[in-house]
């Protein structure tokens, strides 16, 4: 079945370590988002990618890094600037990221702090 | 700049209630899409609807119907006959055409906690 993939479902990240978020998707789609939520704040966005090789910074860029070198994946790194990465964080793929397209989620990964 | 609100933090009804869910939008562009999402407790969020903004027909599909005013900015949804499976935070959400600059990004509200009670 098409679909978005993120893993781990769980992560925990120790003080000064930076962990990555793997999103994968197999509906061919050329537009991905990385959102973080927080309890009673939205999905807020992090970054995003139209085509290979290219991505821009979204609200909440600062403390996060991405790379998007295959069509299908989209890693989302949490570095050791971020000092408060607790949060559920969402994967979300697009057709073409044109404005009227709806996106598409995965289930999400829970980072907590050790 | 763009703005989504969901005043309405928490709803609590009991089964069979009909109960609307609001969503106030600002944008000073004049083509966007309004979208409703439903996030269960699973965690992943499910696409529910796209209006766009030249179209302020009404929609309805199964229980759920979708009322858009742009006179008020509003996209308000509406469950009838509540039920137990319902449960869930629900997300409006705002997208704009600004020339391609912004790759269909989406400005969500914070969503709303519905939780229907058997």
């Amino acid at each position: 079945d098409g679909g978005i993939t993120q893993s781990p479902k769980y992560l925990f990240r120790k003080e000064g370590q930076n962990v990555t978020l793997s999103c994968e998707q197999n509906l061919n789609h050329d537009a991905m988002y990385w959102y973080r939520q927080d309890p009673g704040q939205g999905l807020r966005l992090i970054y995003y990618s139209q085509i290979v090789n290219d991505f821009q910074k979204g609200d909440i860029a600062e403390g996060y890094s991405v790379s998007r070198e295959k069509k299908e994946s989209f890693p989302l790194t949490v570095t050791s600037a971020q000092k408060n990465p607790t949060a559920f964080y969402l994967c979300a793929s697009s057709v073409s990221g044109t404005v009227n397209q709806p996106q598409h989620f995965g289930d999400g990964t829970r980072l907590s702090i050790l | 700049a763009q703005k989504v609100t969901q005043a309405q933090t928490e709803i609590s009804v009991v089964e069979k209630e009909d109960v609307t869910l609001d969503c106030v939008y600002e944008t000073r562009d004049t083509t966007y899409y309004l979208f409703w999402y439903k996030q269960p407790p699973s965690g992943e969020l499910v696409f529910l609807i796209r209006r766009n903004s030249f179209d302020e027909q009404n929609e309805i599909s199964g229980r759920y119907s979708w009322n858009f005013q742009k006179s008020t900015s509003s996209f308000n949804f509406t469950i009838t006959a509540s039920q137990v499976v319902d449960s869930a935070v629900y997300f409006c959400a705002l997208s704009v055409d600004d020339r391609g600059s912004t790759l269909g990004r989406l400005y969500f509200g914070r969503g709303t906690q519905l939780t229907v009670w058997p």
